[in-house]
């Protein structure tokens, strides 16, 4: 079964300190792998999006790597602040699927 | 730029009434259109995806249907609502299985 799983559930560090956050996935048989942030109560934002031929991106503080072989991305969020307070999620298009198979999300709080 | 719309943010509706939710694309043509659902401690499940005008394909088997009358339009329907239903409704597009997704801001339904 082609699934994604983001451990732990639920964390808190303190602002300044870099965030790390873990996604693994079943089958290295994908398209791409796509971080997003989600606000409570709203919509799913587009963080960084990772080709299966690519080994990592960066968007300014953020930066997520990729390994297919082990099955594994990771984003970091580098001095983090109480406005990163959110849940990440972590999705994957397999081939032969037309979606992303989405993981249950990291929630982040960043204590001030 | 291309912008995703949908609509209403919030929605309470009594059990066995029907249900109409629109999304449309602004910016792109031929998209690929998503409806997905979030249970409260569930991930996000996928319900339908549209290639196309008039192509569905349903993940679920539920009380669910949807149509694409036109091409940046994807629309959400139930001719009978259950208590089941309730949850946050996100649509999405991409322009393929290889591409980033961007998601709308979602719709909370609540049936009572």
């Amino acid at each position: 079964k082609q699934e994604v799983t983001q451990i732990p559930a639920a964390l808190s560090v303190p602002e300044g300190e870099n965030l790390v956050l873990n996604c693994s996935f079943t089958d290295s048989a994908i398209y791409n792998l796509q971080w997003f942030r989600q606000d409570p109560g709203k919509g799913l934002t587009s963080l960084l999006l990772i080709q299966s031929s690519q080994r990592e991106q960066t968007s300014g503080r953020l930066n997520a790597s990729l390994d297919k072989s082990s099955g594994r991305s990771t984003l970091y969020i580098a001095a983090s602040q109480p406005g990163d307070s959110a849940t990440y999620l972590c999705a994957v298009v397999y081939y032969g699927n037309n979606r992303l198979a989405f993981g249950k999300g990291n929630q982040v709080v960043v204590i001030p | 730029s291309q912008t995703i719309h949908q609509w209403p943010a919030t929605l309470v509706q009594p059990v066995g009434s029907p249900l109409s939710l629109e999304c449309t694309v602004e910016g792109t043509s031929n998209p690929n259109l998503y409806w997905y659902r979030q249970a409260a401690g569930r991930g996000l499940q996928l319900l339908f995806y549209s290639v196309g005008i008039g192509q569905i394909s349903s993940e679920v088997p539920q009380n669910l249907s949807a149509s694409r009358p036109q091409d940046r339009q994807f629309i959400l329907s139930s001719k009978k609502l259950l208590l089941s239903d309730s949850g946050f409704y996100l649509c999405a597009w991409s322009q393929g299985p290889n591409t980033e997704a961007f998601f709308g801001q979602g719709t909370r339904l609540t049936v009572v």
